[in-house]
């Protein structure tokens, strides 16, 4: 089973609502990912926790704030977004093997869109 | 210089033809590779990874991989429309705990009937 979920599927909010994403996998990952991506562009990393520790921010602005409750949920909390944010919104996780083999699983995402 | 590269397309190819997808990395400690398929609204869909010079077969999908050239390819034989989509190709940086991936603007395959 290689299954990360998402929720939601979409989402709509204002610049000054505080709303949450959620991502779940059960695959015993230890490392899980946040992505943001916009229309013709690869994916862009913003945050990684590895352990449920964060190993990686990616200069993400605060506006953005991560937050991994046990080794298989990974939240994005949002508040006081700009339209320039609204994008798809990938999940992603993978074992922390330290192989060469070490794989990313997505999620389906959530799109955002900010008005 | 950009990490990944990969020509954005579209390529188009017809009905049972062989797609060749080509990607270069910079990293020369980069260890492993991925392919990614996106369709249209969709999240990335991994296709294989490779970490060994040389081919890897998977069904109608082959990665090749040269770490002398720093070049990795993805060839779809017998391509069909339902492969059209765009192909990401993805890079691992070296020594990095939890596998931070560098991603290529990705290609537009398009299989045309």
């Amino acid at each position: 089973d290689t299954e990360v979920t998402q929720t939601p599927k979409h989402l709509v909010m204002g610049m000054t609502n505080k709303k949450s994403l959620k991502c779940e996998q059960h695959m015993g990952h230890r490392a899980m990912y946040w992505y943001k991506q916009k229309a013709k562009k690869p994916p862009e990393l913003m945050f990684v926790y590895s352990y449920e520790k964060l190993s990686i921010n990616e200069s993400v602005p605060s506006r953005f704030s991560p937050e991994c409750p046990n080794s298989s949920l990974l939240n994005l909390h949002l508040h006081a977004l700009q339209p320039e944010d609204s994008a798809l919104y990938l999940c992603a996780s993978s074992q922390v093997s330290g192989g060469a083999g070490d794989t990313q699983y997505f999620g389906p995402g959530t799109r955002l869109t900010v008005l | 210089q950009k990490e990944v590269e990969q020509n954005s397309g579209p390529l188009s190819v017809p009905e049972g033809a062989i797609a060749s997808l080509n990607c270069t990395y910079s990293d020369r400690g980069s260890q492993s590779f991925f392919w990614y398929r996106q369709y249209s609204g969709k999240s990335p869909e991994l296709i294989m990874f490779i970490y060994s010079n040389g081919d890897k077969e998977d069904g109608r999908f082959t990665a090749q991989l040269n770490k002398a050239s720093q070049y990795v390819s993805l060839l779809i034989r017998d391509s069909q429309p339902s492969d059209s989509a765009t192909y990401l190709c993805a890079v691992k940086v070296s020594n990095n705990q939890g596998g931070k991936l560098i991603f290529g603007q990705g290609t537009e395959l398009s299989v045309k009937p």
